[in-house]
């Protein structure tokens, strides 16, 4: 099945550092999601980009589809951006399931 | 627009119990999902329901695990004879018609502890 890496596994940065966050996949995808999951557990929706760019408030997502890793990027942290990213994708050959990352656990100190 | 819904939160039982969690997925989307989450790992994926058919399933879903999405709105997932194991975090999600590349918006899961 594919294969989902991201990088770095862990990131600890100062409130209002900037980082950006990567994902790489072992085949051609037709959906990526990027989520976080906070301190209890609820995974949020950030982007669904499965290719392009997309921007939203001081969180920005870059998918390139044809090399196959999408980057997401965090501005002037803040610590409720504390938590574990998570990219999911979707492959081709498959009705709907999302295959996920390992996460990126990000620790934002004030 | 509610988000998805899990009930309940958490669920604490022992051993060889049966258990059974209910997923309401966002008003009209008619695609289901039912995904597993272990402490430092990322969810897996356990079944896929369009409507009320049950098309896809991992092989996480052992003969002891079975789902349910019986009129296509509201989805069960039952575990029975449950075993340490099966502590986990299991975590629904649901997307809209308009094809398999829809975004998947997840509940806030049903946290399961086996003592």
């Amino acid at each position: 099945g594919i294969q989902v890496e991201q990088s770095p596994p862990d990131l600890i940065l100062q409130e209002g550092a900037n980082s950006t966050l990567r994902c790489n996949f072992s085949d051609s995808v037709n959906n990526l999601q990027w989520f976080h999951q906070n301190p209890w557990g609820q995974l949020i929706n950030l982007f669904y980009i499965p290719s392009g760019t997309k921007q939203n408030g001081r969180l920005s997502a870059t998918t390139v589809a044809t090399e196959r890793y999408s980057l997401l990027y965090i501005s002037s942290s803040q610590t409720t951006d504390s938590g574990v990213y998570f990219c999911a994708v979707r492959t081709t050959d498959s009705w709907g399931k999302l295959q996920f990352g390992a996460g990126t656990q990000v620790v934002v100190t004030p | 627009d509610t988000g998805v819904s899990q009930d309940p939160r958490h669920k604490i039982t022992k051993r060889g119990q049966n258990v059974t969690f209910r997923c309401d997925p966002i008003s009209e989307h008619n695609r289901l999902y039912w995904y597993r989450q272990t402490l430092g790992q990322g969810p897996e994926f356990l079944t896929y329901f369009q409507n009320e058919a049950q098309l896809e399933k991992s092989r996480l879903l052992s003969d002891r695990f079975s789902a349910e999405r019986p009129k296509g709105s509201f989805s069960t997932l039952e575990i029975q004879r449950t075993e340490q194991g099966d502590s986990a975090m299991y975590l629904c999600a649901s997307s809209p018609q308009g094809g398999v590349n829809q975004p998947q918006h997840f509940g806030d899961g049903t946290r399961l502890s086996i003592l």
